[in-house]
């Protein structure tokens, strides 16, 4: 049974363009959440999605993230014009039940560089 | 967002030796998470607590929930050189979100 699939593992962008992240969650599960990772920091949330919908995104900015989870594909987490601000690593967890209740199964992540 | 509170920050230890972290919070929780992390990698699940006062054991590694629901405690015996990452507490309630501690960094000394 795969486990969460996260692509790509690294991104390098130059600032003001747009990064495109992308989970799939294990099988079975339909929750689905993305975390942002510091240098020496621990986890922050973003967002909780199920399916085709955004259940939670109140740790994400306001501009230039979103996030989606459509019927079919994976989770996507997009950020418009990046700033070197948003260098870090970026972490997609799924469970198969309601959050808080169950455990959460992390990807490799991906590492986001912005020049 | 609320912050869990862990410690020790880091640790250096001679192999072999068990080791003992803790994380503490503020708010009570009704389900406790311990991840390691070697870098460069996404986090692993070791242990999952999901009752006051229980007590879980993976292998070498024994993780408690606390009695107040405000605190868990993860120890590791005979500790070997694979042991060596950052070790995540987080804390979770139905219908929230999971709030991650800031890591125990532990070095394991041959």
């Amino acid at each position: 049974n795969a486990g969460v699939m996260q692509n790509p593992r690294h991104l390098v962008r130059r600032r003001g363009q747009e990064a495109r992240l992308r989970c799939s969650p294990m099988k079975g599960h339909s929750h689905v959440y993305w975390y942002r990772q510091l240098p020496e920091e621990g986890l922050k949330f973003m967002v909780y999605l199920q399916k085709e919908n955004i259940i939670d995104e109140s740790g994400m900015p306001k501009e230039r993230f979103s996030a989606e989870f459509p019927k079919e594909g994976p989770s996507i987490l997009r950020i418009q014009q990046v700033v070197r601000g948003d260098s870090a690593a970026y972490f997609c967890a799924s469970s198969p039940s309601v959050w808080g209740t169950d455990t959460q199964y992390f990807g490799p992540g991906t590492r986001l560089t912005v020049l | 967002g609320q912050q869990l509170n862990q410690s020790p920050q880091s640790m250096f230890i001679q192999e072999g030796e068990d080791v003992s972290m803790n994380c503490t919070s503020s708010s009570i929780f009704n389900t406790w998470l311990w991840y390691k992390q070697d870098p460069g990698e996404g986090p692993v699940l070791l242990i999952a607590l999901y009752k006051a006062g229980e007590l879980t054991s993976n292998g070498r590694l024994t993780a408690q929930f606390g009695i107040t629901r405000k605190d868990s405690f993860l120890n590791i015996s005979a500790s070997i050189p694979s042991d060596v990452g950052i070790y995540f507490c987080a804390g979770g309630n139905t219908g929230n979100q999971f709030y991650f501690g800031t890591g125990t960094s532990l070095t394991v000394i041959p």
